[in-house]
């Protein structure tokens, strides 16, 4: 595998189901991201890690639970989402040095649909 | 939040024409960055511009870091039917690292 990979490509879930969405990285960086994309909007951030520690999370509502266990796997947890939630969810990775260039890669996504 | 500006919205070009879009921010950007999209697929990264006035090239893509540090282009030379998709500009404030802010996308069609 190269690049950043993600699973499942799509999923479809109920509002009561719990699902898990997984994001690999094989480029030795040290930050991931998770980002929200919806029809005619900017892409959204949600999480930042650094080096296995959340920096950032951009106001994510509680029913999204990130988890980064190691630098190179990010999963994105999910519990009673609702239909507005629907999107494709892109993983990001990135070798962060301190205030400088931050050249992110993304990979394919998942498109998630809430019913 | 800071916003990016891009346009425009949607392109609809004949194969061979030139293409030029842009983007804008009401505030001063380190580092800005141009992706495309295809359908089914994350943004890939095309071209990375680190400094005021840069022009960089990736084929037949030619990018430029504006001056005021505001603003970016993004041209694409004789188009071809694999240039279609939505190309996106993101822009790095200073003092944001780790964080990049993402234009609304051009959406290029191209036509024989």
């Amino acid at each position: 595998e190269t690049g950043v990979t993600q699973t499942p490509r799509h999923l479809v879930m109920g509002m009561t189901n719990k699902k898990s969405l997984k994001c690999e990285q094989h480029l030795g960086h040290n930050a991931m991201y998770w980002y929200k994309q919806s029809a005619k909007k900017p892409l959204e951030l949600m999480f930042v890690y650094n080096f296995k520690e959340q920096t950032e999370n951009n106001s994510v509502p509680s029913r999204f639970s990130p988890e980064c266990p190691n630098s190179s796997h990010l999963f994105l947890h999910l519990h009673t989402l609702q239909p507005e939630d629907s999107a494709l969810y892109l993983c990001a990775s990135s070798q962060e040095p301190s205030g400088g260039v931050n050249e992110q890669f993304f990979g394919p996504g998942t498109r998630l649909t809430v019913l | 939040g800071q916003q990016l500006n891009q346009s425009p919205q949607s392109m609809f070009i004949q194969e061979g024409e030139d293409v030029s879009m842009n983007c804008t921010s009401s505030s001063i950007f380190n580092t800005w960055l141009w992706y495309k999209q295809e359908p089914g697929e994350g943004p890939v990264l095309l071209i990375a511009l680190y400094k005021a006035g840069e022009l960089t090239s990736n084929g037949r893509l030619t990018a430029q870091f504006g001056i005021t540090r505001k603003d970016s282009f993004l041209n694409i030379s004789a188009s071809i039917p694999s240039d279609v998709g939505i190309y996106f500009c993101a822009g790095q404030e200073t003092g944001t690292a780790s964080k990049l802010t993402f234009g609304t996308g051009t959406r290029l069609q191209v036509t024989l």
